[in-house]
Parts: C-alpha cells; sequence; structure tokens
C-alpha cells in the first residue's frame, strides 16, 4: 500500500533548537518526495523536493530508501519557521497526483 | 502573473444536494489537480485535469466528477452530498501534466454538508 505517515501531530520547539519533522512512507515503486508548507493563512506551497537536494530556509531533507524515510530537518528553528508542514510521496509520473502525510504543527517558541 | 484562485471560499449544502466549486489555474498552466482535506488530514488526491482530459484519478466514487475548459479553468462536481463530503477542498495549477514540484495550491474552498 501507498502511504505516507508523520508520527507526530505537534513538535514544539524553542527558538535556535534543532528541529527534525519525521516522515516514513511505503511505496514500491522508485519514490519521489516532497515537503509542503503552509504559514498561517497562507496557501499550501512546496518548500523542498528530494530529487533537489537544496536547503530552503535552512531546511533540508534525506531520503533513507532503507528506513524508507525522508525527514526534514533544520540546525537552528527561527520563530517564523512555526508552520504546518506536510510530507508528500508522487506515485505517478506526470501527474499530480500526491499522497499526503496527515502533517505536523511546528512551533517554534521565543 | 494571476495565482490560482478558487470560488466560493465557502459553501453550506444539505444532505442529497449537489454542488460545483470552481478553480482558475495560474497563468500559463494548463494542468489542474483537485484535493480534499478533512479536518485535521493531509489534502488526499480526486483527479487531474490535463489539456481538458482527466488525467489521473484516486479513490473517490462517480459522484465526484470534474471538468476543464479550454481557458484551462475546472469545476469539480459532486453529486448526493453525504456529510462525509464536508471538507476543504484545494485546487492545484501546474505546467504540462507535471508532477508534485510544480504544484501551485489555491486558498481554497470550504464545504460544510449539514
Amino acid at each position: 500500500a501507498q502511504r505516507v505517515t508523520q508520527p507526530e501531530k505537534l513538535l514544539s520547539v524553542f527558538k535556535g533548537a534543532p528541529v527534525e519533522l519525521k516522515c516514513n512512507y511505503s511505496y514500491s515503486g522508485s519514490p519521489e518526495l516532497f515537503w509542503y508548507v503552509q504559514y498561517s493563512r497562507q496557501r499550501l506551497q512546496l518548500l523542498l523536493r528530494h530529487i533537489s537536494r537544496e536547503s530552503i530556509k535552512g531546511f533540508t531533507a534525506d531520503l533513507n530508501k532503507g528506513e524508507t524515510s525522508f525527514h526534514l530537518k533544520k540546525p537552528f528553528a527561527q520563530e517564523e519557521d512555526s508552520a504546518m508542514y506536510y510530507c508528500a510521496l508522487q506515485v505517478a509520473s506526470n501527474t499530480g497526483k500526491l499522497i499526503f502525510g496527515q502533517g505536523t504543527t511546528l512551533q517554534v517558541k521565543p | 502573473e494571476t495565482g490560482v484562485t478558487q470560488s466560493p471560499t465557502h459553501l453550506i449544502k444539505t444532505r442529497g444536494q449537489q454542488v460545483t466549486l470552481r478553480c482558475s489555474s495560474q497563468s500559463g498552466h494548463n494542468t489542474v489537480s483537485w484535493y480534499q482535506q478533512a479536518l485535521g488530514q493531509g489534502p488526499q488526491f480526486i483527479f487531474q485535469y490535463y489539456r481538458e482530459e482527466e488525467n489521473g484519478r484516486g479513490n473517490f466514487p462517480p459522484r465526484f466528477s470534474g471538468l476543464q475548459f479550454p481557458n484551462y479553468s475546472s469545476e469539480l462536481n459532486v453529486n448526493a452530498l453525504e456529510l462525509d463530503d464536508s471538507a476543504l477542498y484545494l485546487c492545484a495549477s501546474s505546467s504540462g501534466g507535471a508532477g508534485g514540484e510544480k504544484l501551485f495550491f489555491g486558498s481554497g474552498t470550504q464545504l460544510s454538508v449539514l
């Protein structure tokens, strides 16, 4: 079965602390994985994708096929990082068919 | 460049009724995907339209149907509404039937079924 699991509904950290948002997936094919973010009163938007291997707003995510994970990390959290984060798996190439996890709310306290 | 716009923003319907939600894609985009997001859940893929043809469908019954017009705007129609259809409906546009990395989302239509 194709599935994305984000085990934490809420992650609360202090400003400057490291952040790791967990994402595990289940998929028999070659996965394409993404992190989407939704800031307060804004639209859902792409944060990063594993293929590009880039760092966006200080966030990185490494695909670990052995552990079927794609955790999102940032070494020093900022208050403006507070948002809802969704991990998503693309299951059909060249379509917009994404399977999203349930999302994790990141709360960064001052 | 205009972004993805959805209308209406909120809607209240009664069980058994029919509803039509609308989406205007971002300028230059020819592909529209629709998602349903129930409270506390991630978005669930309903279907995608590319150049006016359905191009992929999720696990939704046939009473969920769609259209895409020559200007690439789109409609989502839901017949025989059920209480569980209450959700936020998101539209996302992209170009060329592209994958997830190029999806641009609208703000959504909040549908309440009573």
